[in-house]
């Protein structure tokens, strides 16, 4: 049974830094892994999607990694700003027919 | 294209009613998959669907909740004598193949 982790839980930054979020799972047979990031009361919103065969996915200031033999995928938030502030989600997709874990998530806030 | 269509955002609901989640997925998809979100946890897998069928519902409990996908119109997650529990947020996903998954906004199920 796959299992995703997210660390830190929550993260607080002043505006400008550069941050990194964890992610962790337990099965690295997987289909791809995708971030996304959800904002209070509303839904979630894909940010990169990462294949199994890719290493990295990059979108203007954010960018993801994944290292599928250790099991762990990160991303890299450049020059944080105050709208960055959500809960950002990893889900990892090891189902042959898309059946998807997902993280509990990171809270990140961004301090003007 | 109007992504994918979750209607209603909010429903509220007293114990013993039934409720009806509806979902519509994005042009083109034809994979419909229903999460759950409880509150502080993350998003669990319920059931994942195609046209006229239910592949997967390993995620559902087995009693008082159903899901169905008709040949025309949107997915129905529907929820048989509510009880406080089913509260959460209600979130339908579609994707065209195997690719990533686009979601709805939700549904936030409150029962009183």
């Amino acid at each position: 049974k796959q299992e995703v982790t997210q660390i830190p839980a929550a993260l607080s930054v002043p505006e400008g830094e550069n941050l990194v979020l964890n992610c962790s799972f337990t099965d690295s047979a997987i289909y791809n892994l995708q971030w996304f990031r959800q904002d209070p009361g509303k839904g979630l919103t894909s940010l990169l999607l990462i294949q199994s065969s890719q290493r990295e996915q990059t979108s203007g200031r954010l960018n993801a990694s994944l290292d599928k033999s250790s099991g762990r995928s990160t991303l890299y938030i450049a020059a944080s700003q105050p709208g960055d502030s959500a809960t950002y989600l990893c889900a990892v997709n090891s189902g042959g027919y898309q059946k998807v874990t997902f993280g509990i998530g990171t809270k990140l806030q961004v301090i003007p | 294209n109007a992504g994918v269509m979750q209607n209603p955002r909010h429903l509220v609901r007293r114990r013993g009613q039934e409720a009806r989640l509806r979902c519509s997925p994005m042009k083109g998809h034809s994979h419909v998959y229903w999460y759950r979100q409880l509150p502080e946890e993350g998003l669990k897998f319920m059931v994942y669907l195609q046209k006229e069928n239910i592949i997967d519902e390993s995620g559902m409990p087995k009693e008082r909740f159903s899901a169905e996908f008709p040949k025309e119109g949107p997915s129905i997650l529907r929820i048989q004598q509510v009880v406080r529990g089913d509260s959460a947020a209600y979130f339908c996903a579609s994707s065209p193949t195997m690719d990533g998954y686009t979601f709805g906004s939700g549904t936030r199920l409150t029962v009183v």
